[in-house]
């Protein structure tokens, strides 16, 4: 089954206890994406990554560090969490970009994630 | 940043009735996608529309991108329980996909 799989689901944690979530995908797709969901603000995009070795800012990078060593892989790493990190984050890949056309996303289940 | 403004924030409607929601920018997007998502889960991909003037249907849903690509709009006919969701548009441009706020749609039986 094509999927993106995000671990863990539920995550709680103290204050700048670094930690890892992962993020796997088994379609093949260049470009993979985080994006933290709050209420009231929706869904606003951490990182993204056009393909291997390749990451670029989203609108709201600050305090959070990706990697891309592989095309399935793109782990999200919180080295010092802090309470306004607390959110529901998605992982999201897709084929890209067609002639400036973008695919569309094919989102993880989510990990909601409380810094206490 | 480009911004998407969807409206209404909120929509609770009796079944059978039939609703639009709007989806707005002052930016120009070469893509806009419509996703719907449930509570506990990622967003679902419903549509991509790439062309100024473009309309989609799915079933009951018929999705239009406006003609200068700024703007689109979700157009539901007799909407159903099970159409209940957070239904998002997502504008695609330079490398990155920006989502407006979400519509919170409530189809009472």
């Amino acid at each position: 089954e094509a999927q993106v799989t995000q671990n863990p689901r539920y995550l709680i944690t103290v204050t700048g206890k670094k930690l890892t979530v992962t993020c796997s995908q088994n379609m093949n797709h260049e470009y993979m994406s985080w994006y933290r969901q709050d209420p009231g603000l929706g869904l606003r995009q951490i990182y993204y990554s056009m393909n291997v070795e390749v990451t670029d800012k989203g609108d709201v990078p600050e305090g959070y560090k990706v990697s891309r060593k592989e095309k399935r892989n793109f782990p999200l790493i919180l080295e010092s969490p802090s309470p306004n990190q607390t959110s529901l984050y998605f992982c999201a890949s897709s084929f890209g970009f067609n002639r400036g056309k973008m695919y569309g996303y094919t989102f993880g289940s989510g990990t909601r994630l409380t810094v206490v | 940043t480009q911004l998407l403004e969807q409206s209404p924030q909120f929509l609770s409607i009796q079944e059978g009735e039939n609703l639009t929601v709007y989806c707005n920018s002052s930016s120009v997007f070469s893509s806009l996608q419509w996703y719907r998502q449930e509570p506990g889960e990622g967003p679902v991909l419903l549509v991509t529309v790439v062309t100024g003037g473009e309309v989609k249907k799915l079933k009951r849903l018929t999705f239009q991108f406006g003609d200068a690509r700024k703007d689109s709009s979700l157009h539901i006919t007799a909407a159903q329980p099970g159409d209940t969701g957070l239904y998002l548009c997502a504008g695609g441009a330079g490398g990155k996909l920006t989502f407006g706020q979400g519509t919170i749609l409530t189809v009472h039986p």
